[in-house]
């Protein structure tokens, strides 16, 4: 079946490390997104993309990155990570054409940065 | 900016009972609504996708429902079981926000046996 996986799901690093969050899909979506979840906000946005070398910024992408290179993976950076980016992250993909997607998410990469 | 309010924050029912989910947004110009089911630890799960032009949609034991002018969706869960005890987010898309979803921040709900 396909799936879009997550890793690591728990990770735990110091504030100024770089710190890369990975997202593989095996339903060959063009559109993939990363949200982050915090208490009491609900999920935000924070990069997405339409298809390979197309990237976006969302709501709160300062101090996060990725790149798109092949369809299946969307890596997400944090250049150098802050107690602010401790949070539970999601990646989502979605292949329909735009405007009627369905969104299929992973289970989640919870980071902690001491 | 688009705001989704989901009230209550947590929900406790018996068994059995029939129970309603709210949400709410602010600007009317979406291009769809869909109702997502978290369990603890895990990712989100899509169970109805209304898009602007309808009313609502079913899915075995749950119906969505839609008043965009009102900017008002409920969760209609029928029958409920222990097992529908999870979290339930709603997410509107803006009309022409291609797949950008600005999501609640969800009901907790929790089924008496």
């Amino acid at each position: 079946d396909a799936e879009i996986t997550q890793s690591p799901r728990h990770k735990i690093t110091e504030t100024g490390r770089q710190v890369t969050l990975a997202c593989h899909q095996t339903w060959n979506h063009n559109n993939m997104f990363w949200y982050r979840q915090d208490l009491g906000h609900g999920l935000r946005l924070i990069h997405y993309s339409y298809g390979v070398q197309d990237t976006n910024k969302g709501e709160v992408s300062d101090g996060y990155s990725v790149s798109r290179s092949n369809t299946e993976d969307l890596p997400l950076t944090l250049e150098s990570a802050a107690s602010s980016q401790t949070s539970v992250y999601f990646c989502a993909s979605s292949g329909r054409g735009r405007n009627t997607g369905e969104l299929f998410f992973g289970e989640g990469s919870r980071l902690t940065v001491l | 900016k688009q705001e989704v309010t989901q009230i209550p924050a947590a929900l406790s029912v018996p068994e059995g009972e029939n129970l309603v989910l709210n949400c709410s947004f602010t600007d009317s110009a979406i291009y769809n609504l869909q109702w997502f089911r978290q369990d603890p630890g895990k990712g989100l799960t899509s169970l109805l996708l209304i898009q602007s032009s309808q009313r609502e949609q079913t899915s075995g034991r749950l119906n969505a429902s839609l008043d965009k002018s009102s900017g008002r969706s409920t969760l209609y869960i029928a029958a409920s079981q222990p097992g529908d005890s999870a979290t339930y987010l709603c997410a509107v898309e803006e009309f022409g926000g291609n797949e950008k979803l600005t999501f609640g921040t969800g009901t907790r709900l929790t089924i008496i046996p």
